[in-house]
């Protein structure tokens, strides 16, 4: 079991819906990640969020909002996807920034 | 950016010992992860490296680091039908940010 969590297991939204994606960790772990994998790709790397303060932005399109509102919990705000953005996004964690990243099960998105 | 990659399919059968190899660009990477994604799952951290160690053993994984060719190899050994998953290699590097990039991943299919 991971000790990553991640809410929705699935979620499919229009291209005009907003919707949030949750990870929650309480393993004190003070960096956290998003990912987005595409089907027979590895993940690739969104935001990283370090002692709750966006450290990177991989030049993601502004419809992604990441907000750490807190040490344990990662939100990802989704508005205006484009079936493009269809794919597993997932979350991970790290004790610090040099740490080995702990994933959550994802949460895999569909836009129609 | 950090360039890695690994052959994308290995099939070895029950019993058998699994070599999967990586190759990366960036001779300053520190940490090097292997990770494990089972279907529909997320990624488990199975083993690291430190950039200063040539080998490590873990059980059924025994890690490689040629570090003069940037090459690391995971051997699985005793291969068991459970092992079947997506493996990747995963490089963090020593830049400001110390970044994880990882592998094209390598597909290891056990023939019971």
């Amino acid at each position: 079991d991971t000790e990553v969590t991640q809410t929705p297991k699935h979620l499919v939204m229009g291209m005009t819906n907003k919707k949030s994606l949750k990870c929650e960790q309480h393993m004190g772990h003070r960096a956290m990640y998003w990912y987005k994998q595409k089907a027979k790709k590895p993940p690739e790397l969104m935001f990283v969020y370090s002692y709750e303060k966006l450290s990177i932005n991989e030049s993601v399109p502004s419809r992604f909002s990441p907000e750490c509102p807190n040490s344990s919990l990662l939100n990802l705000h989704l508005h205006a996807l484009q079936p493009e953005d269809s794919a597993l996004y997932l979350c991970a964690s790290s004790l610090e920034n040099n740490s080995p990243l702990h994933f959550g099960n994802g949460t895999r998105l569909t836009v129609t | 950016g950090e360039d890695v990659e690994q052959s994308l399919f290995l099939s070895v059968r029950e019993g058998d010992s699994s070599v999967i190899n990586c190759t990366y660009t960036d001779s300053s990477s520190t940490y090097l992860y292997w990770y494990k994604q089972e279907p529909g799952a997320g990624l488990q951290l199975l083993t690291y490296i430190f950039s200063n160690m040539d080998m490590k053993q873990d059980q059924r994984l025994t890690v490689l680091l040629n570090k003069k060719d940037k090459h690391l190899s995971l051997r699985i050994a005793d291969t068991q039908t459970g092992d079947s998953a997506i493996y990747f290699c995963a490089p963090r590097n020593s830049g400001g940010y110390q970044k994880v990039t990882f592998g094209t991943g390598t597909k290891l299919q056990v023939i019971p």
